[in-house]
């Protein structure tokens, strides 16, 4: 079956700090990958995505490439903010049973 | 609009209230999705809806009932629930089923005492 499978939390940075937050699967098929943050006290918002071997996806100065080779997509940025401080999860997708699967999720914390 | 909406935002009820959570999009989108999220867990599956019919349910139990009465409505009916039910529970939509990207609301937080 489908899984992700995360690194270990929390995680605490200081302000400008480099971030990488590792995430390798194990997928039927050609999964579509997916980071989610969900900041304190709201829903899931689609951070960014790859659905194809090599593809990188970027936003908000994130960015993750999907890596066939190793079944791997880490999330890294070059400065976090404080404002970057929330619960992160990978997640895949495949139209084998037409679901989102999850990885635990990570708490980032990021200090003034 | 590329919103999801969701009400009540938070919600209190007694274990023999009948209660109902209602979930909105206007995208066009003809998947919509419940989902179930406890404290410093990832989402948990429990319904999806296609083109309005019930396409999985996740073997949850019968006191939760969806209900979509239109390509924009989702609503979860609540029963007789036990106070382990007490989570926030997540509303999603994407074009369809087979398309991956869902978007979430800002979910219910709900309290069974």
């Amino acid at each position: 079956g489908n899984s992700v499978t995360q690194m270990e939390g929390p995680v605490t940075l200081s302000e400008e700090a480099f971030l990488t937050i590792n995430c390798t699967y194990t997928a039927t098929g050609y999964p579509s990958l997916f980071w989610y943050v969900q900041y304190p006290g709201e829903g899931l918002q689609l951070l960014l995505k790859a659905t194809k071997a090599d593809d990188k996806g970027s936003n908000k100065g994130f960015e993750a490439t999907y890596r066939k080779e190793t079944t791997s997509f880490h999330l890294e940025k070059g400065s976090v903010q404080v404002s970057d401080s929330a619960v992160y999860f990978c997640a895949l997708f495949t139209g084998a049973n037409s679901k989102l699967t999850f990885g635990k999720g990570i708490t980032l914390s990021v200090r003034p | 609009d590329t919103e999801v909406t969701q009400t009540p935002k938070h919600l209190v009820m007694g274990m023999t209230n009948k209660k109902s959570l209602k979930c909105e999009q206007h995208m066009g989108h003809r998947a919509m999705y419940w989902y179930k999220q406890k404290a410093k867990k990832p989402p948990e599956l429990m319904f999806v809806y296609s083109y309005e019919k019930l396409s999985i349910n996740e073997s949850v139990p019968s006191r939760f009932s969806p209900e979509c009465p239109n390509s924009s409505l989702l609503n979860l009916h609540l029963h007789a629930l036990q106070p382990e039910d007490s989570a926030l529970y997540l509303c999603a939509s994407s074009q369809e089923v087979s398309r991956h990207e869902q978007f979430f609301g800002p979910g219910t937080r709900l309290t069974v005492l």
